[in-house]
């Protein structure tokens, strides 16, 4: 199984609301990661959990704010996003083999801030 | 520099043919990369893998290929299908000496396949 569940899987926001993305794996993988696509774009990455952890965050606004409960889940909180903040989310896990860090990912979560 | 409405390459091929997808990289200290396939609506899709140490892999219908000289990766797909029909994304592992997978993504290639 390399399945990797983010819900909702589309979320309409106004730029005042509260919201929460959320992900979750069931492979074991110990590093999950967010990363925010526009249209026609590459994903760019957000924030990488290792171990329960943050290890990383690329010089996200605040009003983006990771959390991760357990080694399976991951949310990301909402708050106070701007138009441009619309985008597709995606949620990836990954695990390392003989070869190299493999990510999956999700379907993600494509958020419309109005 | 990029500009406004830039187009992402594309390839139009006929089903049966072969296909042909390249991309550039540009961190000469990426060891390991990846190629995934994103349909419409969907995240990407793990499709095949190559370390630095290896010149060439084959999956199942595809096919690696990495010249670390001009640091250049092409992925190959056999008898193209239907519903081979994405945009196509390489990504390079730049993780900087950590263990954990940093992928920085290729601006990507819309594949079509006619029928």
């Amino acid at each position: 199984d390399t399945e990797v569940t983010q819900t909702p899987k589309h979320l309409v926001m106004g730029m005042t609301n509260k919201k929460s993305l959320k992900c979750e794996q069931h492979m074991g993988h110990r590093a999950m990661y967010w990363y925010k696509q526009k249209a026609k774009k590459p994903p760019e990455l957000m924030f990488v959990y290792s171990y329960e952890k943050l290890s990383i965050n690329e010089s996200v606004p605040s009003r983006f704010s990771p959390e991760c409960p357990n080694s399976s889940l991951l949310n990301l909180h909402l708050h106070a996003l701007q138009p441009e903040d619309s985008a597709l989310y995606l949620c990836a896990s990954s695990q390392a083999d003989r070869d190299g860090e493999k990510l999956f990912f999700g379907s993600g979560t494509q958020l419309s801030v109005l | 520099g990029e500009s406004v409405g830039l187009h992402l390459p594309t390839l139009s091929v006929q089903e049966g043919d072969n296909s042909i997808i390249n991309c550039a990289y540009s961190n000469s200290a990426s060891d390991y990369f990846i190629w995934y396939k994103q349909e419409s609506g969907k995240g990407p899709q793990f499709i095949i893998d190559i370390r630095s140490n290896m010149d060439k892999r084959q999956g199942q219908r595809v096919t690696v290929l990495l010249n670390k000289t001009v640091k250049h990766l092409s992925l190959q797909i056999a008898a193209t299908q239907p519903g081979d029909s994405a945009v196509y994304f390489c990504a390079e592992n730049n993780a900087g000496g950590t263990s954990y997978g940093k992928l920085t993504f290729g601006q990507g290639t819309i594949l079509t396949v006619h029928p």
